[in-house]
C-alpha cells in the first residue's frame, strides 16, 4: 500500500498545550481515519472522515478532511496525561480493501 | 468502540510449534483483516475476509494460514514460524460499501518467536 506522510514523528508537550499533527498523501483518498494506539493494545478509532472540507470534533479532538483530499490533521486542546500514545492516520482510496497507515506520531505529555 | 476481540493475548512459542490465533468481532462487519504490526514499522497488512472470502493475500509466507469460518470469526494459524515473526498481530473488522471502510481494530496478539 501507498505510505502516507505523517508528522510531527513525535512530541513532547506539557499538561494543557495544545497539539497539531498532520498527514499527507500522493493521490486523493476518500476516507481519512485517526486512531490512537496505546502500548500492547490495538489501535482505537478516535475521528473517521468521509467528506473534502469535513470538519469533526470528539470532544478535545477535531480532524479535518483536506480540500484537496490529499491531507488530514488532528488537533488535541487542552492536552491530558491521558492522551499519551501514538496516534496513526489512515486513508482509503475506496480501491481495494487495504487502508493505507502513516508511520505514527509518538505524543508524550509531561505534567 | 471495539467490539472485537482476540486471543490469546500473549503467545510464545518455538519455531516447530503450531498455534492459532483467535479473532471475533460483534459489529455485524462483513469484512475481517488480519495485520501485522513491528517495532518501528507500519501496520502490514497480511489479509483480507470479505463475506467469507478471501480477497486479498499481500506475499505473506505460508507458515502464516488464515481461516475464515464465518462472518465473526477469523483464524491464522501458525507454523513453524522464524524469529523475526515476533511482533504484534492485530484483527480488524469493517462494513465494507461503496463509501465507507472504516475498520474497528481488536487488542492484538503479541507474538513471541524464540
Amino acid at each position: 500500500g501507498q505510505q502516507l506522510n505523517q508528522s510531527p514523528q513525535s512530541m513532547f508537550i506539557q499538561e494543557g498545550e495544545d497539539v497539531s499533527m498532520n498527514c499527507t498523501s500522493s493521490s486523493i483518498f476518500n476516507t481519512w481515519l485517526w486512531y490512537k494506539q496505546d502500548p500492547g493494545e490495538g489501535p482505537v478509532l478516535l475521528i473517521a472522515l468521509y467528506k473534502a472540507g469535513e470538519l469533526t470534533s470528539n470532544g478535545r479532538l477535531t480532524a479535518q478532511f483536506g480540500i484537496t483530499r490529499k491531507d488530514s490533521f488532528l488537533n488535541i486542546s487542552a492536552s491530558i496525561p491521558s492522551d499519551v500514545g501514538i496516534y496513526f492516520c489512515a486513508g482509503n482510496s475506496n480501491s481495494g480493501y487495504a487502508l493505507n497507515f502513516g508511520k505514527g506520531t509518538s505524543l508524550l505529555v509531561t505534567p | 468502540e471495539t467490539g472485537v476481540t482476540q486471543t490469546p493475548r500473549h503467545l510464545v512459542m518455538g519455531m516447530t510449534n503450531k498455534k492459532s490465533l483467535k479473532c471475533e468481532q460483534h459489529l455485524g462487519h462483513n469484512a475481517m483483516y488480519w495485520y501485522k504490526q513491528s517495532a518501528k514499522k507500519p501496520l502490514e497488512l497480511m489479509f483480507v475476509y470479505s463475506l467469507e472470502e478471501r480477497v486479498e493475500n499481500n506475499s505473506v509466507p505460508s507458515r502464516f494460514s488464515p481461516e475464515c469460518p464465518n462472518s465473526s470469526h477469523l483464524f491464522l494459524h501458525l507454523h513453524t514460524l522464524q524469529p523475526e515473526d515476533s511482533a504484534l498481530y492485530l484483527c480488524a473488522s469493517s462494513q465494507t460499501s461503496e463509501y465507507t471502510d472504516t475498520q474497528y481494530f481488536g487488542p492484538g496478539t503479541r507474538l513471541t518467536v524464540l
